[in-house]
């Protein structure tokens, strides 16, 4: 049973350059969030999908967006990168109503590294 | 705005030995607590969890003690092994503004357990 991949695992953006994550979420779940984890803080809430819409978002401007496609992955489009965009971005799975109760199950992340 | 707090970002106990984290919160609209546990290079994994009707929940060598008087929470690890060495994120959610999914993280605390 495969759990929450996320790809690719390591890249490096200059500022102002666009950059897409992606992620497939455990088998059964149909709800991804996504997560922003800075060096030595916790992980952020930026957006969560549902049924290919957003159903919530954390406090990240419009250059975070996202998408959920009919087999439930999901992408990540950060555009005009800033330095401060580095960070590792997490990709969580759950089953929709079911995430804030433990059922929330996480990927090994994308570290990105904007120069 | 930190909602949850972790004003330990570390902790260092001998094999055997009891280890407390700590956490503190601040929005009394948070019902659910949760703590996580990450290793280097992997995302994080769920530990144990507390509703807010409870003060006490336990899995095995885990103990998440809540006090909702005083806004805090604390995880318990009794005994601590060499394997618990990891950072260990508290997170919480309010279901009233949820669908599931969002968690407000605290910075994390890493525990280091000597043999």
């Amino acid at each position: 049973d495969a759990g929450v991949t996320q790809s690719p695992t390591h890249l490096i953006k200059t500022r102002g350059q666009q950059v897409t994550l992606r992620c497939s979420p455990k088998s059964g779940h149909d709800t991804v969030s996504w997560y922003q984890q800075a060096l030595g803080q916790g992980p952020q809430f930026i957006f969560q999908y549902y049924e290919e819409e957003e159903r919530q978002r954390g406090n990240f401007p419009d250059r975070f967006s996202g998408h959920q496609f009919p087999n439930y992955s999901s992408e990540l489009n950060v555009n005009a990168l800033l330095l401060g965009d580095s960070a590792l971005y997490l990709c969580a799975s759950s089953l929709f109503g079911r995430g804030d109760t433990g059922e929330l199950f996480f990927g090994e992340g994308s570290r990105l590294t904007v120069l | 705005d930190q909602q949850v707090k972790q004003n330990s970002p570390s902790l260092s106990v001998q094999e055997g030995r009891i280890s407390i984290l700590n956490c503190d919160y601040t929005n009394s609209m948070f019902d659910y607590f949760l703590w996580y546990k990450k290793y280097p290079a992997e995302g994080p994994t769920f530990l144990i969890s507390i509703s807010s009707i409870k003060d006490k929940n336990e899995d095995g060598r885990f103990t998440v003690f809540l006090n909702k008087s005083a806004k805090h929470l604390s995880l318990h690890i009794v005994p601590s092994q060499p394997g618990d060495s990891a950072v260990y994120f508290c997170a919480a959610s309010a279901s009233i503004y949820n669908q599931g999914g969002k968690l407000i993280f605290g910075q994390g605390t890493e525990l280091s357990v000597k043999p």
